[in-house]
């Protein structure tokens, strides 16, 4: 079945600190790869997405996400977090089964320590 | 170009109520995604429409509906709504509904149900 494990539910940093959000995902074909950011009570904003090609993927706000095709993951960095990157972080992956859609990690709740 | 636009932003409906979400597509995009993101997850789709028909389903129960109209716009229905419905609703553009077109997502209507 197609899925997108987020491990880590709460993560803490701090201010220039640097940072990594973990995506395994679980996906038969080559994946496309999402991340999304969601700031409380707002919508997604997407930060970065793979398709094919370089598999080091430079998104905005700093972020960037490896794809390692071997270790089924997409993990999300950033050498140096700013008090404003507090939020949830979602990890997609887009699937055709039946149609194309997004399947969805759980998120992961960043905090940033001053 | 206008993005993805959905109405209204928030509202409170009581169980057993009718609800009707709105959303607007981007220009030239013939595709509207559903997803409902219930407090602490993922989005989950929905249902998704392609040229005014249901083009694929997720695990959601019939009484959650909807419509697609000439300009492509669309419409969330949920009949005999539960307390479990709350949730924020996204809805989510593309250039078409085949693989790897990117979706681009609506600020979200916020849906408590009391």
């Amino acid at each position: 079945a197609q899925s997108v494990t987020q491990p880590d539910i709460h993560i803490t940093v701090s201010e220039g600190a640097s940072l990594e959000l973990r995506c395994n995902y679980s996906y038969g074909a080559t994946p496309y790869l999402f991340w999304y950011v969601q700031s409380p009570g707002q919508g997604l904003q997407l930060l970065l997405k793979y398709f094919s090609g370089d598999t080091l993927v430079q998104g905005i706000k700093g972020f960037e996400a490896e794809f390692k095709r071997s270790q089924s993951s997409f993990n999300l960095r950033k050498p140096s977090v700013h008090w404003s990157d507090a939020a949830e972080y979602f990890c997609a992956v887009g699937a055709t089964s039946g149609t194309y859609k997004y399947i969805f990690g759980t998120g992961t709740r960043l905090k940033v320590l001053a | 170009e206008t993005g993805v636009t959905q109405s209204p932003t928030h509202l409170i409906k009581t169980r057993g109520q009718q609800v009707t979400l709105r959303c607007s597509s981007q220009s030239g995009h013939n595709t509207v995604s559903w997803y409902q993101q219930a407090l602490g997850q993922g989005p989950q789709f929905i249902f998704q429409y392609y040229r005014e028909e249901e083009n694929g389903r997720g695990n959601f129960p019939p009484r959650f509906s909807g419509l697609q109209f000439p300009n492509y716009s669309s419409e969330l229905n949920v009949n005999a709504l539960e307390l479990d419905d709350s949730a924020l609703y996204l809805c989510a553009s593309s250039l078409d509904w085949t693989s790897g077109n990117e979706q681009f997502f609506g600020p979200g209507t916020r849906l408590t149900v009391l």
